[in-house]
């Protein structure tokens, strides 16, 4: 079996204030991790990914990720947060022929 | 290069009816992957196809239903429909099969569909 844990649904931050967005995950084989944005009244779009090597992945908009086996998690970090990054983040995980989503964290950036 | 594209944006069904969206994936793009997004339940897949077959398969009722052109295009069709199918479908293409994979997939805007 294969989940996806993102334990918050809502996380508010002042603007310029650092985040971290939490995502948790269980599989029985290898996984590949991804985190994927969603502004409002658009699609998803891919922020970065962890397929093998350096357990810290930077992706585009100054957001970086750090995979820990031993945990099982793939949290998400943003040292200074923008109004522009109000948007809902969803955590991924893609297995052996399954793909999951977990439930998605709303990003509240407040002036 | 143009990105994902799902026609209508928005729709309008009364139950019982069946409705059929369809998805234009990125140009060179062979995979077509399809999920419901509700409040109450997050993403969920539905469906992804390949090359025209279906290559992997959420759990759905048999009501959900889709297929793939020969140009990679998409459509899912939904029958008989139920107020609970209310949702934003979405649809996203790779260039290989993203169910599994290590393939970014695309996501086109979305298809807002409202059950009455």
């Amino acid at each position: 079996a294969q989940s996806v844990t993102q334990l918050d649904s809502q996380v508010p931050v002042f603007e310029e204030a650092p985040v971290e967005l939490r995502c948790n995950y269980s599989s029985s084989v290898s996984v590949y991790l991804f985190w994927y944005v969603q502004y409002p009244n658009q699609g998803l779009q891919l922020l970065l990914k962890y397929l093998s090597g350096s357990t810290l992945v930077k992706g585009i908009n100054g957001f970086e990720a750090e995979f820990n086996k031993s945990q099982t998690s793939f949290h998400l970090r943003k040292p200074s947060v923008h109004i522009s990054d109000t948007a809902e983040y969803f955590c991924a995980v893609t297995g052996y022929q399954k793909v999951t989503f977990g439930t998605g964290t709303k990003l509240q950036v407040i002036p | 290069k143009a990105g994902v594209t799902q026609t209508p944006r928005y729709l309008i069904k009364t139950r019982g009816q069946q409705v059929t969206l369809s998805c234009s994936p990125i140009s060179g793009h062979r995979s077509v992957s399809w999920y419901q997004q509700t409040p109450g339940q997050g993403l969920q897949f539905l469906f992804e196809y390949f090359s025209e077959t279906q290559r992997n398969k959420g759990n759905f009722p048999g009501r959900f239903s889709g297929r793939q052109f020969s140009n990679s295009r998409s459509e899912m069709n939904v029958s008989t429909l139920e107020l609970g199918d209310s949702a934003l479908y979405l649809c996203a293409s790779s260039f290989t099969i993203s169910s599994g994979g290590t393939d970014t997939q695309y996501f086109g805007p979305g298809t807002r569909l409202t059950v009455l």
